[in-house]
Order: C-alpha cells, then structure tokens, then sequence
C-alpha cells in the first residue's frame, strides 16, 4: 500500500505561469482533500473532491485555483498564472467512503514561485 | 465557525521528560473527532492520538496521552520519557462528527527536545 502520493514534491514556477500539482489518494480511498501551509502557519483547507464532484470549496481562493478529481487518474490542483503570495507546501489527504477518523497525509508539494 | 487555537508558538523539554502542549477549540457540535499531528522535518503529517467526543475516557497511545475537558473544550497533548525524535511541529486538528468532513488546524507548536 504505497500511501498518498503527491508529485513533483518540489516545484518552482516564474511569475505568471501555471502550477500543477498531482495527488494519488491510498488504494480504495474514494475522497480527496486539499490544504495549504504557508510559512509558519498550519494547514489551511482548500477544497475537498469525491471522484468527480467538488464537495467543499469554501477555502478555495475565487481566482486562479481549481481541482478536480477525475474518475480516472490523480486529483489535479491547479494554480493559474502564480505570483509569489502562492509559494506555501500544498498537502492532499484522503480517506475512504465512510472515512470516520483522520485522513492520510501526502508529503506534500513545495511551491516556490521567483 | 470552528477554531482551533495553539497559543504556544514553542516548548522545550529535556531528553527523558514530560511535557504538555495545550491546545483549545471552539464548536457548536456534540458531536466531533480531535487529533494531534506531528510534523518532522521531512514535512510528513503524522497523526500521533485522536479523540471521540463522546468518549470521556481520555486517548493514550504509547508515550502519548491526551487530557481532554470537553466543557472546558480543552485538548492537551503529554509527551512523556521525551525522545530526541519526538522534535518536530505539532498540530492540534478538529473534525466535526460524521463522515468525510474537513479538518481544521491550529498554528502548531515547534517542540524541541534537549539531549
């Protein structure tokens, strides 16, 4: 059982392009979860996905980000046109359908916009 | 909305000691999972211990216990026999109940652990 896998798990981008950052949840975990953690803080939410379906978005910012979670395939974050306020580790989680407890973490994925 | 407070930025504790890092949340609910989580240096979020509200009795695993008052909504973290890799972030977190809802982290706390 490989885990969450997060890639790349370092990834820097120039002002203005795009991020992608990949998440595969454990085998037979159906929901994804994504938070950000900036310098010196904890980890805030973002969004959380069933395969398909955004469930939650509320700690999406409303422009330049999005996820999805395919039906096949890792969820993608997205991250459109970064600027340096976006540098921060991003971590997925993932639990199964009735998941009641805590969730696995990924490692994460450093961005570093120059 | 639920908050999630760690007012200690950072603890220190000799290797072989006890220590207590306190945490203290905010809720409407009855119904909700606490945990606490550590993060090395590696940047993994470990999940050390979790509590069921509706358990009084309080969760132990191994050197880790907690001390939970619900009316007080009071959850501690006692690190006891400290070891040198026991130094890392730790994150107090809290869920409401049910299925598959978000969880909502404190600040953390940096523990370093003295030889």
């Amino acid at each position: 059982n490989a885990g969450v896998m997060q890639n790349p798990r370092h990834l820097v981008r120039r002002r203005g392009q795009e991020a992608r950052l990949r998440c595969s949840p454990m085998k037979g975990h159906s929901h994804v979860y994504w938070y950000r953690q900036l310098p010196e803080e904890g980890l805030k939410f973002m969004v959380y996905l069933q395969k398909e379906n955004i469930i939650d978005e509320s700690g999406m910012p409303k422009e330049r980000f999005s996820a999805e979670f395919p039906k096949e395939g890792p969820s993608i974050l997205r991250i459109q046109q970064v600027v340096r306020g976006d540098s921060a580790a991003y971590f997925c989680a993932s639990s199964p359908e009735r998941g009641v407890y805590g969730y696995t973490f990924g490692s994460g994925t450093r961005l570093t916009v120059v | 909305a639920q908050t999630v407070t760690q007012s200690q930025p950072e603890m220190s504790v000799q290797e072989a000691e006890t220590v207590t890092l306190s945490c203290t949340y905010d809720t409407s609910e009855s119904d909700y999972y606490l945990f606490w989580y550590k993060q090395p240096p590696s940047r993994q979020m470990i999940l050390v211990i979790r509590q069921e509200a509706y358990k009084q009795q309080n969760a132990t695993e191994n050197r880790f216990s907690v001390n939970f008052q619900k009316a007080a909504k009071s959850f501690s973290l006692k690190i006891s026999d400290s070891q040198l890799g026991d130094a890392a972030m730790y994150f107090c977190a809290y869920r409401k109940g049910g299925a598959n809802s978000k969880l909502t982290f404190g600040k953390g706390i940096t523990l370093s652990v003295r030889p």
